[in-house]
């Protein structure tokens, strides 16, 4: 079935570092794709997503353009801070049937010090 | 602003026991999910429903059952526990089912089975 794949388990980084956490996709259809962001003891919450070749999603800072070709959806962000730390997941919209569901990644832990 | 709460937040259990976890979404969404979360895992979804009296199967259903009473209301039921079953889980809903579809989660539930 389709699924997210994060190669970048934890990440630490200092302030005003530039992020990239890696997302790849496997998908037989056309996904939409998602980040997501959980911050410490809450649940995860929407950040962007994107639903066509190129298109790129922002919020807060963070981007990360669709790539059909490649298929990547890769987070960046040029200077993050320290409330940036937080777990990040790649989901796509896995089509099944009628309905769609989420498939999420392993997440990344982003960590970054003052 | 989407509204899900989850109770108890926190419970500890022995193997063989019988647990019920409980959420509530108040915006009136028509679709409502659980998901587990494990470390090296990301988020895994149990069961969903896209209404009342309805349960659809997710990707690790075994050893869990779930109902959905009301629009509002959606249990998930572990009639006989196990220690594979400590996990943090986290309750979410949906307007829609789409691809495009964004789910809003609640704080979790941390459960423990000793």
């Amino acid at each position: 079935g389709d699924s997210v794949t994060q190669t970048e388990g934890q990440v630490a980084l200092s302030e005003e570092d530039f992020l990239t956490i890696h997302c790849n996709y496997s998908a037989s259809g056309y996904p939409t794709l998602f980040w997501y962001v959980q911050y410490p003891g809450e649940g995860p919450q929407l950040l962007f997503r994107a639903s066509r070749d190129k298109e790129k999603g922002s919020s807060r800072g963070f981007e990360a353009t669709y790539d059909k070709g490649t298929t990547s959806f890769h987070l960046r962000k040029a200077s993050v801070q320290e409330s940036d730390s937080a777990v990040y997941y790649c989901a796509l919209s896995d089509q099944q049937g009628t309905g769609s569901k989420l498939s999420f990644g392993k997440g990344a832990k982003l960590t970054v010090s003052p | 602003e989407a509204a899900v709460t989850q109770s108890p937040r926190n419970k500890v259990t022995v193997t063989g026991g019988n647990v019920t976890l409980s959420c509530r979404q108040t915006n009136s969404h028509n679709y409502m999910y659980w998901y587990r979360q494990d470390t090296g895992h990301g988020l895994r979804l149990i069961h969903y429903s896209y209404g009342a009296g309805n349960l659809q199967i997710g990707d690790v259903p075994d050893g869990y059952k779930a109902t959905r009473t009301t629009q509002e209301d959606f249990f998930l039921l572990l009639e006989l526990a196990s220690p594979s079953q400590t996990s943090l889980y986290f309750c979410a809903s949906s307007e829609n089912w789409g691809d495009y579809a964004e789910q809003f989660f609640g704080p979790g539930t941390r459960l423990t089975v000793l």
